[in-house]
């Protein structure tokens, strides 16, 4: 089993739909990143969390340090979000490395 | 925040060549991080460099296929030797122990 789980594998959506990416993870951490590539492959992160909620534009990110499980939700989405999301944890053991899920591939429709 | 800029941003090789990836970030960073993604896979750590020292590897991962230079805290190279078609992937640089920053990516096609 993965450290690190993500779900669903593939999302596809219309536009305005919102959206839902769960990740649980079975490792202590220090820190939850959520993560966003593009088709060229580059990575942008988006969110760095340790407790709560963040909220950025039309993406929020919720943390559930118990559960150990955290969501990414985007609103009114938009086929510009079309991407992939990529979970990732910072391990409390393993030196400060980032443990990675295999990623969500969102697709919006127009 | 840093700013990472890596080149080349994608190469086609020939098998049994190198490509040398290069990354200079925007201020100096004390760790930078080298991950392969393979064709629908997540990112895997190759290496981490650290200044002035020995970049530590990953198990699965070697000096000798994966030699990577650190002569300052804002740049870095990752060496991929005689390449084969297996060593099709991106590679991606990143820096930051907080925020994670990444490189645009190393799209490497291996024929």
């Amino acid at each position: 089993k993965n450290e690190v789980e993500q779900s669903p594998q593939n999302l596809t959506a219309q536009e305005g739909e919102f959206i839902t990416i769960n990740c649980s993870y079975s490792v202590g951490i220090s820190a939850l990143h959520w993560l966003q590539q593009h088709p060229g492959g580059g990575i942008v992160s988006l969110f760095m969390l340790s407790s709560g909620k963040k909220k950025h534009g039309r993406l929020i990110a919720t943390i559930n340090i118990q559960e150990k499980h955290s969501s990414l939700h985007i609103t009114a989405s938009h086929p510009r979000d079309s991407a992939v999301y990529i979970c990732a944890v910072r391990s409390l053991q393993g030196a400060q490395k980032l443990v990675f899920g295999q990623g969500t591939r969102l697709t919006i429709n127009p | 925040s840093a700013v990472i800029s890596q080149k080349p941003s994608r190469d086609i090789c020939q098998r049994g060549t190198s490509l040398t990836i290069q990354c200079q970030v925007d201020s100096q960073v004390t760790m930078m991080f080298w991950y392969r993604q393979q064709p629908g896979q997540s990112l895997t750590l190759i290496a981490t460099a650290n200044q002035g020292s020995e970049a530590t590897y990953e198990s699965g991962f070697v000096i000798d296929k994966f030699p990577i230079s650190r002569p300052n805290l804002t740049f870095s190279t990752l060496t991929v030797s005689n390449m084969s078609p297996e060593d099709s992937s991106i590679y991606l640089c990143s820096a930051g122990t907080e925020v994670a920053f990444f490189g645009q990516g190393t799209r490497l096609t291996v024929v």
